[in-house]
């Protein structure tokens, strides 16, 4: 199993361009999450999906639009970007409904993304 | 006032010392997590653990619900066990709240 794939690993954007930055998880998750890092801050939730054709805002969602195309992929896009929005972006999943011992979030391994 | 704190932010040591991290929370909750993050960015879950005191290798996670604090300890460290490590808590029944990190960098 890949587990939790993004692409791509690295991107430079120029302010106003667009671009999705794709996820997918091989795990049979329902539940699919995207993050952004910055220095200093926790992981911020941008968006979450709790199945297959839902999805809701999370802490940071203006300037982004999600995708939960289905079961496996979810999509994040930026329609025109800002350099506010230069940061690493992390996919996750979940299992829902998971035992105590099953009841963890499986990261991708990020995009770096640098809007000049 | 961050609903998830970590202290502390930084922390350097000797290969073989002892480490503790520590992580306090403000909401209520039934379980916390621990997560690693490398060098090379990648991030793994450690432990989810709800109560007492939970142990992988040379790592210990404690919790103590009624204080709302955490710790997770590494014995014997190693200069591979570098990385971010990085707490957080459960809301909304399946998104979580994370910590800041704490840095770790272990020398030879």
């Amino acid at each position: 199993n890949a587990g939790v794939t993004q692409t791509p690993k690295f991107q430079v954007l120029k302010t106003g361009q667009s671009m999705t930055l794709q996820c997918a998880q091989d795990m049979n998750h329902n539940s699919m999450y995207w993050y952004r890092q910055d220095p200093g801050m926790g992981l911020r939730l941008i968006y979450y999906s709790a199945s297959e054709g839902t999805t809701d805002k999370g802490e940071v969602p203006n300037g982004y639009n999600v995708s939960r195309l289905n079961k496996r992929e979810f999509s994040l896009r930026l329609e025109s970007a800002a350099p506010s929005q230069t940061s690493v972006y992390f996919c996750a999943s979940r299992k829902a409904r998971a035992s105590a011992d099953t009841d963890t979030q499986y990261f991708g391994p990020g995009t770096r993304l640098t809007v000049l | 006032k961050n609903e998830v704190e970590q202290s502390p932010q930084n922390l350097t040591a000797q290969e073989g010392e002892f480490i503790t991290i520590n992580c306090s929370y403000s909401v209520g909750i039934s379980a916390l997590h621990w997560l690693q993050q490398h060098p090379g960015g990648g991030i793994v879950s450690l432990f989810m653990l709800s109560s007492g005191k939970k142990k992988h290798g040379r790592l210990i996670a404690t919790i103590n619900i009624q204080e709302k604090h955490s710790s997770l300890h590494i014995t014997a460290s190693h200069p591979r066990d570098s990385a971010v490590y990085i707490c957080a808590v459960p809301y909304n029944t399946d998104k979580l709240i994370f910590g800041t990190g704490t840095r770790l960098q272990v020398f030879p």
